[in-house]
């Protein structure tokens, strides 16, 4: 089916540890976005790209960084992760002036 | 202030009854107005779009945008078990950059047999 996969769908971590969330889409979008969810905060941006080539920063883009591969993969890397970043971590996709965004299934990321 | 304010609930109902779900914002800019559904342990998905104030209607679900008062509602009649979800208001602001949305925090909703 097409849409956006994202793996891992669960990651426990220690504290400075690092990781990579990978996202890929096939749906030939040109944006692609990735969230973070917590508890009463709704979705909130991290990081951004609006066509290959380009990232650029969202809401909370403290110690994340991002790289857009290809127009299908955009990554998310914690170079050490701390316990704050735990959480529900949504990569989306979109055309530039489509209705609405298609989100992946999550990866749920726990730092200990 | 947050720019977008929404009630997180949870909104607890019995089936059948007419449920309103409401979104505040602040921010001007915002140009497309949308609810997301999100199931437990899923991602969002787009359950409604809207562009201009007034009303949207899609089978049992009514979207409504006031820009006037910055204020959007979502109404769902006949409500049904299968709605208990999280829904989710978002607004789309265009930049140099290109196209964001903007979330509210989610509420609950509940509805029991």
């Amino acid at each position: 089916n097409a849409g956006v996969t994202q793996t891992p769908k669960f990651q426990v971590l220690k504290t400075g540890q690092s990781m990579t969330l990978q996202c890929a889409q096939d749906m030939n979008h040109n944006s692609m976005y990735w969230y973070r969810q917590d508890p009463g905060m709704g979705l909130r941006l991290i990081y951004y790209s609006a066509s290959e080539g380009t990232t650029d920063k969202g809401e909370v883009p403290n110690g994340y960084n991002v790289s857009r591969l290809n127009k299908r993969e955009f990554s998310l890397r914690l170079e050490s992760a701390a316990p704050s970043q735990t959480s529900v971590y949504f990569c989306a996709s979109s055309e530039d002036r489509e209705r609405g965004y298609t989100f992946g299934s999550g990866t749920r990321l726990t730092v200990v | 202030q947050k720019e977008v304010e929404q009630d997180p609930g949870p909104l607890s109902v019995p089936e059948g009854a007419i449920v309103s779900l409401n979104c505040t914002y602040s921010n001007s800019a915002f140009q497309y107005f949308m609810w997301y559904r999100q199931y437990s342990r899923k991602g969002p998905e787009l359950l409604m779009y809207t562009y201009s104030s007034g009303n949207k209607e899609d089978g049992r679900f009514t979207a409504q945008v006031d820009k006037s008062s910055k204020y959007i509602s979502l109404f769902i009649r006949d409500s049904q078990p299968s709605d208990s979800a999280t829904y989710l208001c978002a607004m789309k602001i265009e930049t140099e950059y290109g196209n964001k949305l903007v979330f509210g925090a989610g509420t609950i909703l509940r509805v029991k047999s």
